[in-house]
């Protein structure tokens, strides 16, 4: 069975401080996609990077970095110089290559403070 | 270009009654998928449909059953509502079951 588990239920930060959100993910498949979305207040989750088991390479975007770690089996997020327009719930998900349904964590939520 | 797009934004029910809920997919998109978010906590699967039909089904009973239409829009039916299933239902399209999934911004369903 697979499983993500996001161990930080709330964090809060003040603003221009960098914040690092932990992801751990099981399962026993070899080929597998992991997610992270982001939640506003508003409901909608908003697509922010998918990472192919295969490729373990860091990626940057902005002000935000993921840390994809097969080893540990961890996809951490980083934002660096966090703004309150970064307060949102944010979501690890993982899906089997080939598969259908999205397993997500319980997600994490950030508060960032003027 | 439009999103995904849910109907109701919120709908208020009492246990016993029966539930539609309705998804028109992101422009381009073929296939659905449905989610059902409980108040702090993650989406969780419901099913997704694709070609009109019901591809994979998460742990749920069939008191939830759903539809995808020729114009992949879909529907989530939900019959003999109990407290539980107060919660966000989401709706996620993408092309194929492979690809980055685009929410919906949910139907918030509370059960009295």
């Amino acid at each position: 069975a697979q499983k993500v588990t996001q161990a930080q239920t709330e964090i809060s930060v003040v603003e221009k401080e960098d914040v690092t959100l932990d992801c751990v993910y099981e399962t026993r498949d070899t080929t597998y996609y992991l997610f992270w979305y982001k939640q506003p207040p508003s409901g909608e989750l908003v697509f922010l990077i998918r990472r192919n088991s295969f490729d373990e390479q860091n990626e940057i975007s902005g002000r935000y970095s993921w840390n994809f770690q097969k080893s540990t089996s961890s996809f951490n997020f980083t934002i660096t110089a966090s703004q309150v327009v970064d307060s949102a719930v944010y979501f690890c998900a993982l899906r089997l290559t080939g598969g259908f349904k999205t397993i997500f964590g319980a997600g994490t939520r950030l508060f960032v403070k003027a | 270009d439009a999103g995904v797009t849910q109907s109701p934004t919120h709908l208020i029910k009492t246990r016993g009654q029966q539930v539609t809920l309705r998804c028109s997919p992101k422009s381009g998109h073929d296939t659905v998928s449905w989610y059902q978010q409980a108040l702090g906590q993650g989406p969780q699967f419901i099913f997704q449909y694709y070609e009109e039909e019901e591809r994979q089904r998460g742990n749920f009973p069939d008191r939830f059953s759903g539809h995808q239409f020729p114009n992949y829009s879909s529907e989530l039916n939900v019959n003999a509502l109990l407290l539980g299933d107060s919660a966000l239902y989401l709706c996620a399209s993408s092309i194929g079951g492979g690809q980055p999934q685009h929410f919906g911004d949910g139907t918030r369903l509370s059960i009295l």
